[in-house]
Parts: C-alpha cells; sequence; structure tokens
C-alpha cells in the first residue's frame, strides 16, 4: 500500500496553462505539506494545511492555490505556468505539525513538472 | 527564520569507509534534528533523528551526534555500502510556532565499490 501518493508523476505542458496535482495520503495523518524541489535540489516548503486549515502559506505566487477538500487529500493547483515553475513537486504528511514533537514526515514519490 | 548550512555538498567514498556530513543551523531554539535520505527518483526518507536533550543516537551503520552549545549537528554512515549512495538531507526544526521543518541544500553520497 502506497502510504502518500501523487499523479500524476510526470506533467509537460505549455506557458500559461493551468494545471493540478494531486495527493493523497492513508497514515490518518492530520498534516499535509507541499514542497518544491529545484533542478539543485533545494528542497523548500510552499504550503502547510493541518485538519483542512492552511498552517503555513510561504512566499509563492498567488498563482499557486492549495486545496484540501479532506484531510487525506491535498491538491495544488497552479495557474498561467511559467517557465520557472519547472521543478519536481513533493506532497508529504505528519501525524501533527512538524517540529516540537518530532512527527516523521511521509513523503510522496514527487510530479516532475516541465512547463515549455 | 532558520538559517540552514550543509557541508560538504558532495562526497565520494570508498565502499566500507566512514562518512560524516555537518549541519550548521542558526535558531538557538532548535530542538529537533532529523536527517532525511532521497535516493535517486524517490521522495525524501526519514532515517535517524534527535532530539536536544540526547546528544548522540544510533541505529546500525547510522548515527547522529549533536552539539547545541556549537549549534550543528552531523550524520555519521560507517561501513559505507553502494545502497547508501544518494542526497542526504538535515532539516531542523525552526523553533516553536513555525511548524516547519527547513531543509539544507543536500549532500550527494557516492560509494564507490
Amino acid at each position: 500500500d502506497t502510504a502518500v501518493s501523487q499523479t500524476p508523476k510526470y506533467l509537460v505542458t505549455q506557458m500559461g496553462n493551468d494545471k493540478s496535482i494531486k495527493c493523497e495520503q492513508n497514515l490518518g495523518h492530520d498534516t499535509m505539506y507541499w514542497y518544491k524541489q529545484d533542478s539543485k535540489k533545494f528542497l523548500k516548503i510552499m504550503f502547510s494545511y493541518n485538519n483542512k486549515e492552511l498552517i503555513i502559506n510561504e512566499t509563492v505566487p498567488n498563482r499557486f492555490s492549495p486545496k484540501s477538500p479532506d484531510k487525506a487529500h491535498l491538491n495544488l493547483h497552479i495557474n498561467s505556468l511559467e517557465l520557472g515553475d519547472s521543478a519536481v513537486y513533493f506532497c508529504a504528511s505528519s501525524q501533527g505539525l512538524a517540529g516540537g514533537s518530532g512527527y516523521e514526515q511521509y513523503f510522496g514519490p514527487g510530479t516532475r513538472l516541465t512547463v515549455t | 527564520g532558520e538559517n540552514v548550512e550543509q557541508h560538504p555538498s558532495t562526497l565520494s567514498v570508498q565502499e566500507g569507509d566512514s562518512a560524516v556530513i555537518k549541519c550548521t543551523y542558526s535558531d538557538s531554539a532548535s530542538n529537533y534534528f532529523p536527517w532525511y535520505k532521497q535516493e535517486l527518483g524517490k521522495g525524501p526518507q526519514l532515517i535517524i533523528d534527535i532530539r536536544s536533550n540526547v546528544g548522540e543516537k544510533k541505529d546500525q551503520r547510522i548515527a547522529v551526534t549533536l552539539n547545541k552549545t556549537a549549534k550543528h549537528f552531523s550524520l555519521h554512515i560507517t561501513e559505507t555500502q553502494p545502497e547508501d549512495s544518494a542526497v542526504y538531507f538535515c532539516a531542523p526544526y525552526s523553533g516553536a510556532g513555525s511548524y516547519q521543518l527547513t531543509f539544507g541544500k543536500g549532500t550527494k553520497l557516492s560509494v564507490i565499490p
């Protein structure tokens, strides 16, 4: 059973298009995240949701909009795609909020987005 | 926010040798220090973590040591094997209220058979 799954695994699209990436976790976790990993492997948090509420919203363009229909799902919608959006996007989940309680984050396999 | 530096950025070792990766952080309130391993084409996976009330933790061939005074912690891998080849990230917890891990820039470890 896959703990954290993402679809699609690969996404190739043209500039200006709108696309969505879906994420689902079957671990019963309360917190979900989106990370962006650039070509140099740098991992940066984008958003975090706890019990369907937005907790972290880092400085990302408002073209990126997360949606959490329930605790098990956190989708990422991107409008007006730009070349600089090309990256690998990872979804993750944890039992609770990161950090002090030491909750492990479980990552999905990633979605490689290529904008041409 | 937390400033995290990870060194070295790349590391090549012969199979059987040891590897050490160091992570320096800035927030003295940080109290949770995990290391993640990312294999090619996969998401990062937690391999070991330590809390601020412990100086060292071991799990078979891997260990993490923490120096809170100097604000750094290190990943030690002994008897390296080809399957240890991956990118390793430190991700110290930034402190109360931030609810997020700040990932280092990663260390690409190559174990040469």
